[in-house]
């Protein structure tokens, strides 16, 4: 149980374009999801916590009209990366809350050209 | 100082060997501990998670939480080449927004057959 998935696995995109991310819990419902980006070689980096009906919460200098979070289910969080740009190349990974133990999903590897 | 601290490593053992993982913190209010597996380019795998003081074992893992001296350790016996991987310390308060995850910076082990 706990799986959680990501969609797509891999998007490359042009610069100016919007790119939009899914995170599913596939065997549990999800009040609250996370979102991270990594760097190469680096921990994970909280931008924002996701709660299912009611606005995402965003960590400080992560830029919220950027990096639209949507939480309509209590199943599916939805990243959407707005005039992407190379600097928002990145992998992004969700994770989603049952209790105290976050689930993650596999990942978005985002390149934008 | 940083909230939580990880061995750097890189750490790299021969097969069959004992591995040592440890994460010391600062933050009391820190009372879920848990230790991720992370491979390259994939999202992390939640390993063990610990709330009280004390041992977990869990087949080849054990983890540890001494919470008087703020330090959390996890020990992989009979080290395999599938353990080679990132691993991440992580720890949390309790309720709501405390639920976020602190990661440790992560510590890469690889087991050399």
């Amino acid at each position: 149980g706990a799986v959680v998935s990501q969609h797509p696995s891999r998007v490359i995109c042009k610069s100016g374009t919007s790119v939009k991310i899914e995170c599913r819990s596939l065997d549990f419902q999800a009040t609250t999801m996370f979102w991270y980006r990594q760097f190469p070689k680096q921990s994970l980096m909280l931008m924002a916590t996701s709660n299912e009906g009611s606005k995402a919460t965003y960590e400080q200098g992560v830029e919220k009209d950027k990096f639209l979070i949507n939480h309509a289910s209590l199943t599916l969080s939805t990243l959407t990366v707005t005039s992407a740009h190379p600097e928002d190349s990145s992998f992004y990974i969700c994770s989603a809350a049952q209790g105290e133990r976050q689930f993650f999903g596999p990942g978005t590897r985002l390149t934008v050209l | 100082q940083k909230e939580v601290e990880q061995d750097p490593g890189p750490l790299s053992v021969p097969e069959g060997a004992i591995v040592s993982l440890n994460c010391t913190y600062s933050n009391s209010a820190f009372q879920y501990f848990m230790w991720y597996r992370q491979y390259s380019r994939k999202g992390p795998e939640l390993l063990m998670y610990t709330y009280s003081s004390g041992n977990k074992e869990d087949g080849r893992f054990t983890a540890q939480v001494d919470k008087s001296s703020k330090y959390i350790s996890l020990f992989i016996r009979d080290s395999q080449p599938s353990d080679s991987a990132t691993y991440l310390c992580a720890m949390s308060g309790s309720g709501g927004s405390n639920y976020k995850l602190t990661f440790g910076k992560g510590t890469l082990l690889t087991v050399n057959p």
